[in-house]
């Protein structure tokens, strides 16, 4: 199972982070993914991170401004988005996997707003 | 980038009938394409992976097929539950990119 981080409302140029909390199977075993999800817009890959060895893998479209980390002692990943814009506004879901994934998150509203 | 076009974008259906949805992929994927389902507010659940192993847990009236550049999702006989959006999964190479969805609707 994985349990994210509650909804978000940040200002453009604010970061936000995003928070996965595994449990029920052994947290270094698989990738976790983030997807996002514009509202009313289809499903769009971020990138991953290994929680075994921290090795990460970002989409080009957010090099730079996506950073994903993880804590193995609280089995817990994160997902640091910089430089927010309002086309940030988007629900943020993990999913483990090593290639496809499942099962996901519940997903996090991040809402970008002046 | 794979692009991969899905279709079609929407259709409507009734309970009973037999539904399919295909991905096309912009080059081969082999058979690394995974089939997910949302429903309205929740988070996407995988029913296929490998083009056509049915995830655990997941009714056998759902199918899928294809390798290379073709796939298809196959619902053989729609149920109340089953209306939901669908996506294809491409997970060949990085970035790993989505269909862009099919939404079925009651007719």
């Amino acid at each position: 199972q994985l349990v994210q981080s509650g909804a978000e409302v940040k200002k453009p140029g604010a970061s936000v982070t995003v928070s996965c909390k595994a449990s029920g199977y052994t947290f270094t075993a698989y990738y976790i993914h983030w997807v996002r999800q514009a509202p009313g817009q289809g499903l769009e890959w971020m990138g991953w991170i290994n929680p075994d060895s921290g090795a990460t893998n970002y989409a080009q479209k957010f090099q730079g401004r996506v950073t994903m980390t993880r804590d193995t002692s609280i089995r817990t990943a994160y997902m640091d988005l910089s430089s927010l814009r309002f086309d940030d506004t988007a629900v943020y879901y993990c999913g483990r996997g090593q290639k496809s994934f499942d099962p996901w998150g519940q997903g996090t509203l991040v809402t970008v707003s002046s | 980038d794979i692009q991969m076009t899905q279709s079609p974008s929407s259709l409507s259906a009734s309970v009973g009938d037999r539904v399919t949805i295909t991905c096309r992929a912009s080059q081969g994927l082999r058979i690394d394409l995974a089939w997910y389902q949302q429903m309205p507010g929740k988070a996407p659940k995988r029913l296929i992976y490998a083009a056509s192993t049915l995830q655990s847990g997941v009714p056998l009236r759902f199918s899928g097929s294809g390798s290379g550049t073709e796939f298809t999702l196959t619902i053989s006989s729609l149920q109340p539950e089953d209306f939901a959006t669908y996506y294809c999964l491409q997970y060949n190479s990085y970035p790993l990119t989505f269909g862009g969805g099919t939404k079925v609707e009651t007719k």
